[in-house]
């Protein structure tokens, strides 16, 4: 069973279009995040909701916006995509009060804006 | 968070032990040592975390200097499947959600 999911795997669009990226954990986790891995390989942290509430959001565009229906799922959705958009983002979930709180990381999604 | 070093890149043989080393000079006395790794064309997984004393599990053995300013994560026979980047990460006890990559340390495994 796959514990964390995205979809989709692959996403190519244009400039100036919105999109939006799905996630799923069937981790009973209440803690989900998501990633962006630009060109250079650096993966940085976006966005954490903790029981479909905001507890970080880092310096990212309002363009950008994360939507948690429930503890299970947080999907992202992007306005007016730019090139410098284009990155892999992943997603991911852990447990609050875990001593180890360890990440569960799906296996992301490539965004490719021409 | 406090910041750590690791080298670009190592390389390993098959079958032989790695080590990959660590420095965090600035850690604080609440900070968990955690490493990561990331498999071509995946996401990170968890490979192994520490406080103090030094750690085994399936995957890895975390060694953790007296000091804790360095650590160093110990694969005792490399496998090919082993090739990935390895993150070495800081996270404070009281302050669990956020998770800081660097550049992590890219092992190239040889057959």
């Amino acid at each position: 069973d796959t514990a964390v999911s995205q979809t989709p795997k692959y996403l190519v669009t244009q400039m100036g279009n919105d999109k939006s990226i799905k996630c799923e954990q069937n981790l009973g986790h209440d803690t989900m995040y998501w990633y962006k891995q630009d060109s250079k390989k650096f993966l940085k942290i976006m966005f954490s909701y903790n029981n479909k509430e905001l507890i970080i959001n880092e310096t990212v565009p309002n363009r950008f916006s994360p939507k948690s229906p429930d503890k299970a799922h947080l999907n992202l959705h992007i306005n007016s995509l730019e090139l410098g958009d284009s990155a892999v983002y992943f997603c991911a979930s852990s447990q609050a009060g875990d001593e180890t709180d360890t990440q569960y990381f799906g296996p992301g999604t490539r965004l490719t804006v021409l | 968070d406090a910041k750590t070093t690791q080298p670009n890149s190592m390389e390993s043989n098959e079958e032989e032990p790695v080590h990959l080393p660590c420095n965090h000079s600035t850690i604080s006395g609440t900070d968990y040592i955690h490493w990561y790794r990331q498999l071509p064309s995946q996401g990170p997984e968890y490979v192994i975390h520490g406080l103090t004393s030094n750690v085994n599990n399936r995957m890895a053995s975390l060694a953790i200097a007296e000091d804790r300013k360095s650590s160093t994560l110990i694969l005792h026979r490399a496998t090919l499947r082993d090739a990935a980047v390895y993150y070495c990460i800081l996270r404070d006890r009281g302050n669990n959600n956020d998770m800081r990559f660097g550049a992590g340390t890219r092992l190239t495994v040889k057959p």
